[in-house]
Formats: C-alpha cells, sequence, structure tokens
C-alpha cells in the first residue's frame, strides 16, 4: 500500500525567507504525487502535480515541488514567503493502476512571520 | 462559474440518528469522490463515482456508511446510527474525468458534530 509522510506538522518562517515543506512516499512503483493547499474556512486547492513529465514541477502562487525517485521524495518549496502563505499543505499520491484513489498526508500548517 | 458546493455546512447529531451530506459537483464532471478529514490527520478516501456508478466503495469505514449519485449530477453520503468517531469534516471533490489529468476541485466540506 501507499503512503505519504510529511515530515513537520507546523512550519514557522520569516516573511521573504525560504518555505520548504517536506513530503516522503512509499511505492514500489513511480506514483503520481500531488500537493494541495487549504486556506483558513475555504477548500482544498490544487498547487501542483507531478505525473511522470518533468521532475520539477511548477505550480501556483511561486511554489514548485521536485520529484526525487532515489529519495522517494517530493518536497514542496517557494523562494521567498509572502503572508498569503499561511495554511495548511497537504501533499498525496495515488498509484498509476487506480489513479483516482488519492491519499493523503497529515498535513503541515505554514504560518508566516512578519 | 460556479464550483463544487456541499449541504449543510455544518450538522449537529445525536448518536444514533441518521444523517445525509449532499455534494454538487461541477456541471459536466464525470468524477466525484468523498473524503472524510479527521480533526488533525490528512483526508481519508471513502468513495468514488464514475458517473453513477461506484468502481471502488472500499473506503467507505463500515456498513453504516451509503453513498449514492444521480446520473453525473447529486450525490448523498448517508450515514446511518451516527456514532461520536464519525465527527469530521466530510469533504466532496470533482473533477472532469481522471484526477491525474484533470484538476480535482474540492467543495468547502460538511462539519458534522456527533454528540
Amino acid at each position: 500500500a501507499q503512503s505519504v509522510t510529511q515530515l513537520g506538522s507546523h512550519v514557522s518562517v520569516s516573511e521573504g525567507a525560504l518555505v520548504l515543506l517536506r513530503c516522503n512516499y512509499s511505492s514500489s512503483v513511480p506514483p503520481y504525487l500531488f500537493w494541495y493547499v487549504q486556506y483558513p474556512n475555504q477548500g482544498l486547492q490544487l498547487l501542483l502535480k507531478y505525473t511522470s513529465a518533468a521532475t520539477l514541477v511548477k505550480g501556483i502562487n511561486g511554489f514548485e515541488a521536485e520529484f526525487k525517485k532515489s529519495e522517494t521524495s517530493f518536497h514542496l518549496t517557494k523562494p521567498s514567503a509572502h503572508m498569503s502563505d499561511a495554511a495548511e499543505y497537504f501533499c498525496a499520491v495515488t498509484r498509476r493502476s487506480n489513479d483516482y484513489k488519492l491519499s493523503f498526508g497529515a498535513g503541515t500548517t505554514v504560518t508566516v512571520r512578519a | 462559474g460556479a464550483g463544487v458546493s456541499q449541504s449543510p455546512s455544518n450538522k449537529v447529531t445525536e448518536k444514533g440518528k441518521d444523517v445525509e451530506l449532499r455534494c454538487d459537483p461541477i456541471s459536466g464532471h464525470t468524477a466525484l469522490y468523498w473524503y472524510r478529514q479527521r480533526l488533525g490527520q490528512g483526508l481519508e478516501f471513502l468513495i468514488y463515482f464514475q458517473g453513477n456508478s461506484a468502481p471502488d466503495k472500499s473506503g467507505l469505514p463500515s456498513d453504516r456508511f451509503s453513498a449514492e449519485r444521480t446520473g453525473e449530477s447529486v450525490s448523498t453520503l448517508t450515514i446511518q446510527r451516527t456514532q461520536q468517531e464519525d465527527s469530521a469534516v466530510y469533504l466532496c471533490a470533482s473533477s472532469l474525468r481522471r484526477v491525474t489529468t484533470d484538476t480535482q476541485y474540492f467543495g468547502p466540506g460538511t462539519r458534522l458534530t456527533v454528540l
């Protein structure tokens, strides 16, 4: 069975600093990988996804993630944090054989300090 | 255009009562998904519809949970004889076809509290 581990349930960064959210997956074959964001009192929104094209994936709001097969990782980064990035972020994975069933990590809450 | 909508937004019920949660997907989206989000946890897959067919019900926690979908439109998630452990936010999502090729759009969720 596939699973996703997000390291760190809470991350605090200063405005303008690098945002790094870690995600590791366990899967016998390379899966499809996703990052979602949930802003306060809003529904989940897709940030970006990896579906076996380029390993460096660019998403909305300046976020990007790199798929590293050797490390089974799909970490999310943003060079410069903005106050509006405060939200909860979820990494998710699905298998190619049943590419509808997303397995989500527990989430990482990001707070941005002025 | 209209996004995925869910009703009610909040539901408080007593243990043992039945509840129905409704999801209106984006028009034209053939795929519809239900998830559960317990406090402090990630989303848990419940069920997936392709059209009005549910090829995968493996995520439903028990036989107290059921779901149906009318054509490629509204879906209802029913929980019978609710228990306190059913308290969670229930999220619905839809996509044009598959989640890997088409963006999955989420509704705002229904917060269920079982007293």
